[in-house]
């Protein structure tokens, strides 16, 4: 089976650092991806990791490890734009080779 | 270049009426899928075609709900009957290659009453 998990919610200020965590349970692996989608619009593309590492993409960061199955998203210089939720997304491999989304984080930045 | 094309947009109708949603994809995307994202909750797979194959549909409840991507293009996801428990919104996204990542439509909100 397929399982992803990550936080309901979380709060933030304005200017700060958030990390939001995901860890992932799949049939095989093809990638996570990092989505925003702000309150009644679509999803948008933020991050792809398919190695090991981490990849920095202006103020967003996403890491991954794949033999823990754990990613992080790493929002700096927070925004008040920023509130939305955000989306842990994981391509299985092989015969499962479909783009599966975890709940998502809703994230509050605050003044 | 245009993005993910759905419509409508909105669409309210009344229990056991039957309903189409229609999604054109990004030019030469050859990965199609239909979402269903209930509030609050992650985009959840009801299809994905590669091309006009339905590789997986595993998730759609085939009772009611039926797909059709002709030519490999457009797609059109049907509910005949509709019943309370299908409001949601209902994305359609889509890719280029396997392991790029995907676009989304602005999605249907579906209300049934």
């Amino acid at each position: 089976g397929q399982n992803i998990d990550q936080p309901t919610e979380m709060t933030a200020t304005e200017g700060a650092i958030v990390q939001i965590n995901c860890t992932y349970q799949t049939s095989g692996f093809n990638g996570l991806f990092w989505y925003q989608q702000h309150a009644g619009e679509a999803p948008t593309f933020l991050s792809y990791n398919v190695l090991d590492g981490l990849e920095e993409k202006g103020r967003f960061s996403s890491f991954l490890s794949r033999s823990k199955g754990y990613s992080y998203l790493l929002l700096k210089e927070l925004q008040m734009k920023d509130s939305a939720s955000y989306l842990c997304a994981v391509r299985g491999g092989g015969a499962t080779n479909k783009l599966i989304f975890g709940t998502g984080t809703l994230l509050a930045v605050q003044p | 270049e245009a993005g993910v094309v759905q419509s409508p947009r909105y669409k309210i109708i009344e229990k056991k009426q039957p309903v189409a949603f229609w999604c054109n994809p990004i030019s030469g995307h050859n990965t199609l899928y239909w979402y269903l994202q209930n509030l609050g909750q992650g985009p959840e797979l009801l299809i994905r075609y590669e091309n006009e194959e339905a590789v997986d549909d595993s998730q759609l409840p085939k009772d009611r709900f039926s797909a059709e991507r002709l030519k490999g293009v457009d797609s059109t996801l049907k509910i005949q009957p509709a019943e309370l428990g299908d409001s949601a919104v209902y994305l359609c996204a889509s890719s280029s290659l396997t392991g790029t990542e995907a676009f989304f439509g602005q999605g249907t909100r579906l209300t049934v009453v």
